[in-house]
């Protein structure tokens, strides 16, 4: 059983703050790496992906992997009301198939 | 610049009826998945294709059946449903298999 794990939450941070999203894997194949943002009732949307261990930034976005440790994390600069969402992490392995962690519910209060 | 189209939207199902949903995509991806979502869940992978022709089992496929008579399309069979299949399910497709995964809008099904 290939898993994902996420700290479901809630997780509330104040505007402004940066907020720290984890997850780890348990499949040592996985190859890549991605975090998705959903809004209630609405379908996933791709916020950033990482395949390589160390960080990668995307504006407010930062995503951190460490192989051996077979974790990822999230980091949200600068939160903002309009980030209130739950993440889901997703893992790809050499099978092509996308597994997806629970989600972290995610609040940012103005 | 549909993406990945699902249909329909909404839909119940009475006990026993069965039912397909719709997936198509207009982006040439060789994957295709579907996934189910249970309430306060992550996404659980029921289906998926690697190309035409060619499909796979995921994490929870009893109760469902899937074809991939093109690449285009990658429709969900329930045959015989039940109250455990009430779940939002959403189809992806993905051009490698493991770069990104892009989602439909999702089909909100309830069994009664």
């Amino acid at each position: 059983q290939k898993e994902v794990e996420q700290n479901s939450g809630p997780l509330s941070v104040p505007e402004g703050a940066i907020a720290s999203l984890n997850c780890t894997y348990s499949d040592r194949g996985s190859q890549s790496f991605f975090w998705y943002r959903q809004y209630s009732g609405k379908s996933p949307e791709l916020i950033m992906f990482i395949y390589s261990n160390g960080d990668k930034e995307d504006g407010r976005f930062t995503a951190q992997l460490n192989k051996a440790s077979q974790y990822v994390s999230l980091l949200i600069r600068d939160s903002q009301p309009s980030d209130s969402a739950t993440y889901l992490c997703a893992v790809s392995n050499t099978g092509n198939q996308f597994y997806f962690g629970t989600g972290t519910s995610l609040t940012v209060i103005p | 610049n549909a993406g990945v189209t699902q249909t329909p939207k909404f839909r119940i199902l009475k006990i026993g009826q069965s039912m397909t949903l719709q997936c198509a995509q207009d982006m040439n991806h060789n994957y295709m998945y579907w996934y189910r979502q249970d309430p306060g869940m992550g996404l659980k992978l029921i289906y998926y294709s690697v190309g035409a022709g060619i499909t796979d089992k995921g994490e929870v496929p009893n109760g469902y059946n899937v074809s991939r008579s093109t690449t285009e399309d990658f429709p969900l069979r329930l045959e015989l449903a039940a109250p455990s299949q009430t779940s939002v399910y959403f189809c992806a497709s993905s051009q490698t298999g493991i770069g990104e995964a892009f989602f439909g809008q999702g089909t909100r099904l309830t069994v009664v």
